[in-house]
């Protein structure tokens, strides 16, 4: 079964860093681009980031240029994201999706929760 | 950066009925080497990830019913669901993934059953 599991989430404090990790399965991880996508409470999808399947190409919003890095180790088929400076505006649940060919998203995570609270 | 709305915010329809939804791009994303569009629609539940439904505008992604159908092009796209089902309660997303990142959606449609 084609699966993307999401992890490291958690409760962090303002400016404070966390990791995720994102564990592919099912199919050929070095083959496919990838991307972050989070989605604040209530509110609608916000693309985070993407990453070539190579890694030598990577794009960020401007809303977290600077402070997130995305990565990915095809050997470990996991896809990453260093989350620094943490603001209470990165609250969210952070999704992983996989680029199709035709380049939608074609598969998603089921997202872990970021909260970044005092 | 391209920016995406969509039209309505919600709407309410009655079973069996049909809905229909807009998403109006800033700038064209149809690329015009192999004249495809693209855009992605995809339909967000309540407490699950989003799942693609249509890609390059009107194309149905595997398994997706064919009540669910997509439309248009350059700067102006509509997703139709012909004949609404209760499992159709959902938001629903556009998104234009044209040339180089930022991939940006719409604000979302959200529709329930009247």
């Amino acid at each position: 079964e084609v699966q993307l599991v999401e992890s490291g989430g958690g409760l962090v404090q303002p400016g404070g860093s966390l990791r995720l990790s994102c564990a592919a399965s099912g199919f050929t991880f070095s083959s496919y681009e990838m991307n972050w996508v989070r989605q604040a409470p209530g509110k609608g999808l916000e693309w985070v980031s993407y990453i070539s399947s190579s890694g030598s190409t990577i794009y960020y919003a401007d809303s977290v240029k600077g402070r997130f890095t995305i990565s990915r180790d095809n050997a470990k088929n996991s896809l990453y994201l260093q989350m620094n400076s943490l603001r209470a505006e990165d609250t969210a649940v952070y999704y992983c999706a996989r680029c199709a060919v035709n380049g939608a998203f074609d598969i998603w995570g089921q997202g872990t929760m970021v909260t970044v609270s005092s | 950066d391209i920016v995406m709305t969509q039209s309505p915010d919600s709407l309410a329809v009655s079973l069996g009925e049909r809905a229909t939804i807009n998403c109006k791009s800033s700038q064209s994303v149809l690329y015009s080497s192999n004249n495809k569009n693209y855009l992605a629609w995809y339909q967000q539940k309540p407490g699950q990830p989003p799942k693609l439904l249509i890609y390059w505008a009107s194309t149905r992604e595997s398994g997706v019913p064919d009540r669910f159908s997509g439309s248009g092009s350059g700067t102006d796209f509509t997703l139709t669901i012909s004949s609404l089902q209760a499992e159709d309660v959902a938001v629903y997303y556009c998104q234009q993934y044209y040339s180089t990142p930022p991939f940006t959606f719409g604000p979302g449609t959200k529709v329930d059953i009247k």
